[in-house]
C-alpha cells in the first residue's frame, strides 16, 4: 500500500514570506501528525489531527498551524518565516494513533534565506 | 522532556550482533517501550515495542529487565543498511494523542 506523501520535498523561501507544506496519510489513516527536525533541537512534536480535529499540540509559537481536510489529508503552515524554521518538516499517520502503528513519510526540507 | 537516556553512538562490525541500551529509570506501570530508527534523510521507522517480557520480530529484539527500569535493543546480524539513528522511547500504549517525544537517540555506526 501507498506510503505517507510529503509534498514538496524541498522548499526555499526567503524570511517573511509563508509555506504551506501537504501531507497525504496512508488510505485509512485518521491520525495525522506533524514534528519539526533540527540539528539542534532534534525530534519535536508540532500538533497532532483527528478526524478534523486538532487533538494535541506542542511548543510552538501560533505561526505554526494546520488543518485537516475530510479525507484525512493535512496541511500546515508558518507564516513570517524566520531562518530558525529551517528544518525537516515530517509527517506521521497512524489508524486511530496506536503508538507501533505511526508511518512516517520522508518529510519536506525547508530553507528560509 | 524525554523520559529515556541513551548513549550517544556505537559503532558496530557488519554481521555482528548490535545491542543497543536504553534507560527509562522512572518508567510507569502502564508504559510501554518503543523503539523506532531514522536513516539518514528519511522519516523514522518503527521497530518494536514491549512491556515487560522480550518481544522479537523480524526486525529485531526487545530485552527489558525485570525491573523494567532499562531495555536492550537488538539487532542480531547487523547490515550497513541498519546504520542509523536509533531512539527509545517509554509511554502509554493506548494514548488518544499522537505526541511522541523523541530524545536524542544513539547513531548506530555499521563497519564493513
Amino acid at each position: 500500500k501507498a506510503g505517507v506523501t510529503q509534498t514538496p520535498r524541498y522548499l526555499i523561501k526567503t524570511r517573511g514570506q509563508q509555506v504551506t507544506l501537504s501531507c497525504s496519510p496512508i488510505s485509512g489513516h485518521r491520525s495525522v501528525s506533524w514534528y519539526q527536525q533540527t540539528p539542534g533541537q532534534g525530534l519535536q512534536f508540532l500538533f497532532e489531527y483527528f478526524s478534523e480535529t486538532q487533538r494535541n499540540k506542542g511548543n510552538f509559537p501560533g505561526r505554526f498551524s494546520g488543518r485537516q481536510f475530510s479525507n484525512s489529508r493535512s496541511e500546515m503552515n508558518v507564516s513570517t518565516l524566520e531562518l530558525g524554521d529551517s528544518a525537516l518538516y515530517l509527517c506521521a499517520s497512524s489508524l486511530q494513533g496506536e503508538n507501533y502503528g505511526y508511518t512516517f513519510g520522508s518529510g519536506t526540507r525547508l530553507t528560509v534565506v | 522532556d524525554a523520559k529515556t537516556t541513551q548513549p550517544p553512538s556505537m559503532d558496530c562490525a557488519e554481521g555482528r550482533a548490535a545491542n543497543l541500551p536504553c534507560n527509562h529509570s522512572t518508567i510507569s506501570g502502564n508504559e510501554y517501550v518503543y523503539w523506532y530508527r531514522q536513516i539518514h534523510s528519511q522519516g523514522p521507522q518503527y521497530i518494536i515495542h514491549g512491556l515487560k517480557n522480550n518481544e522479537t520480530n523480524e526486525m529485531a529484539s526487545l530485552i527489558i529487565t525485570e525491573d523494567r527500569k532499562s531495555s536492550t535493543l537488538i539487532l542480531p546480524h547487523a547490515t550497513l543498511r541498519d546504520t542509523a539513528v536509533y531512539y527509545c522511547i517509554v509511554r502509554p500504549y493506548s494514548s488518544n494523542t499522537g505526541k511522541l517525544i523523541f530524545g536524542q537517540g544513539t547513531t548506530l555506526q555499521v563497519k564493513p
